[in-house]
């Protein structure tokens, strides 16, 4: 049973460009949540999703960024227009209805 | 301009003793707590985890204990291998029935051969 998958780990991109960062929840997760590492801090809470559905968007910041979690295929972070701020690393995890949270490896964004 | 780094607290000790890393939590209502465990390079590692009913669960090398007066946890673990270096993360859950969690700031942990 695979476990989170994220992609790209590692992405690079110029200021002004887009980013978007894919998250494959476990097997029978219906719950993907979204969040985001500064270097040498701890992670701070983004976005909540289910299925077609944004939970809670409380830790989002309210421009250029947004999520989906799609009926079919992975939930995707999407990052307009980057600045070096958001630089960092971002860390999907899912579960089901109730349960222990599963994290991804992470995707790690540069924004040169 | 140039950035100045945050140091994560360290906590160093010998291979074979026993460490103790502590964590203040923020929000009197929070009932559910988890301590994680990152490697360098990877996503949190779940590694234990108490209810705000306990005061202290035990798994297999480490334990957790919870004083909710002080809102303090702490992580207890029993013969330290190098494998245990690591960033050790408690989280806290506010409550309701989700799984958004506030996380500490860390603490580096580093085990001496």
């Amino acid at each position: 049973n695979a476990g989170v998958m994220q992609n790209p780990r590692h992405l690079v991109r110029r200021r002004g460009q887009e980013a978007r960062l894919r998250c494959s929840p476990m097997k029978g997760h219906s719950h993907v949540y979204w969040y985001r590492q500064l270097p040498e801090e701890g992670l701070k809470f983004m976005v909540y999703l289910q299925k077609e559905n944004i939970i809670d968007e409380s830790g989002m910041p309210k421009e250029r960024f947004s999520a989906e979690f799609p009926k079919e295929g992975p939930s995707i972070l999407r990052i307009q227009q980057v600045v070096r701020g958001d630089s960092a690393a971002y860390f999907c995890a899912s579960s089901r209805v109730t349960g222990e949270l599963f994290f991804g490896e992470g995707s790690r964004l540069t924004v040169l | 301009g140039e950035s100045v780094g945050l140091h994560l607290p360290t906590l160093s000790v010998q291979e074979g003793d026993n460490s103790i890393i502590n964590c203040a939590y923020s929000n009197s209502a929070s009932d559910y707590f988890i301590w994680y465990k990152q490697e360098s390079g990877k996503g949190p590692q779940f590694i234990i985890d108490i209810r705000s009913n306990m005061d202290k669960r035990q798994g297999q090398r480490v334990t957790v204990l919870l004083n909710k007066t002080v809102k303090h946890l702490s992580l207890q673990i029993a013969a330290t291998q190098p494998g245990d270096s690591a960033v050790y993360f408690c989280a806290e859950n506010p409550g309701g029935a989700t799984n958004k969690l506030i996380f500490g700031t860390g603490t580096l942990l580093a085990v001496q051969p």
